[in-house]
């Protein structure tokens, strides 16, 4: 069964960092790629990075461009998101979300959700 | 980047009605690339179409996508209850890979 398990949000003071991680399982984790979205309170959903399969093509979304950083593990089959100088507006649930190959594609399997709390 | 507007923003239907939902992007999209999701609240979004026309694993029937270049359609053909939700259409053809603002299906 393939399962993917965010963990790591929490409340954080605006300035501060968190790590996000996603534990995969049920599958070959290099074999495809992996995106992280978001849903802040009354938004929509909000895409802000893209990582393939094996890890060589990685894309931002500008709201968070070089603040957060992505990165995935193939010997812990993990994902992480390094989130930097965090801001109020970052406050959301965020998903890492499977995609159906190991390029670009939509979210096939999705975590549950970890949320993060930016507020002083 | 790809700017995706859905409308109509919030369609409100009887179970049993048609739904029709459309996601226009300002440029055009390989239909490759084109995705529809099912978000109910405190969940996760569900994946319900890629390349814009093709039924993720377990999506019923009831649900058709259609479309290319610029304009994309939803179509359920038959609401049931489960079906009332918010939708997404997403483009993963370009970075970003950007979601439009949602639909809202609600009953009538």
């Amino acid at each position: 069964e393939v399962q993917l398990v965010e963990s790591g949000g929490g409340l954080v003071q605006p300035g501060g960092s968190l790590r996000l991680s996603c534990a995969a399982s049920g599958f070959t984790f290099s074999s495809y790629s992996v995106n992280w979205v978001r849903l802040a309170p009354g938004k929509g959903l909000e895409w802000i990075s893209y990582i393939s399969g094996g890890g060589a093509t990685i894309y931002y979304a500008d709201s968070v461009k070089g603040r957060f950083t992505v990165s995935r593990d193939r010997a812990e089959k993990s994902l992480y998101l390094q989130m930097n100088g965090l801001r109020d507006e970052d406050t959301a649930v965020y998903y890492c979300a499977r995609g159906m190959s190991s390029g670009r594609s939509g979210g096939d399997y999705w975590g549950q959700g970890t949320l993060v709390t930016v507020s002083s | 980047e790809i700017v995706l507007t859905q409308s109509p923003g919030t369609l409100s239907l009887s179970p049993g009605e048609r739904a029709t939902l459309s996601c226009r992007a300002s440029q055009s999209v390989s239909s490759s690339y084109l995705a529809w999701y099912q978000q109910k609240p405190g969940q996760a979004p569900r994946l319900l179409i890629y390349g814009t026309s093709n039924r993720a694993t377990g999506i019923p029937d009831r649900f058709s996508g259609s479309g290319s270049g610029t304009d994309f359609t939803l179509t359920i053909s038959r609401l049931e209850p489960e079906d009332f939700a918010v939708y997404y259409c997403q483009q993963y053809g370009s970075s970003p890979f950007t979601f439009g603002p949602g639909a809202k299906v609600d009953i009538k």
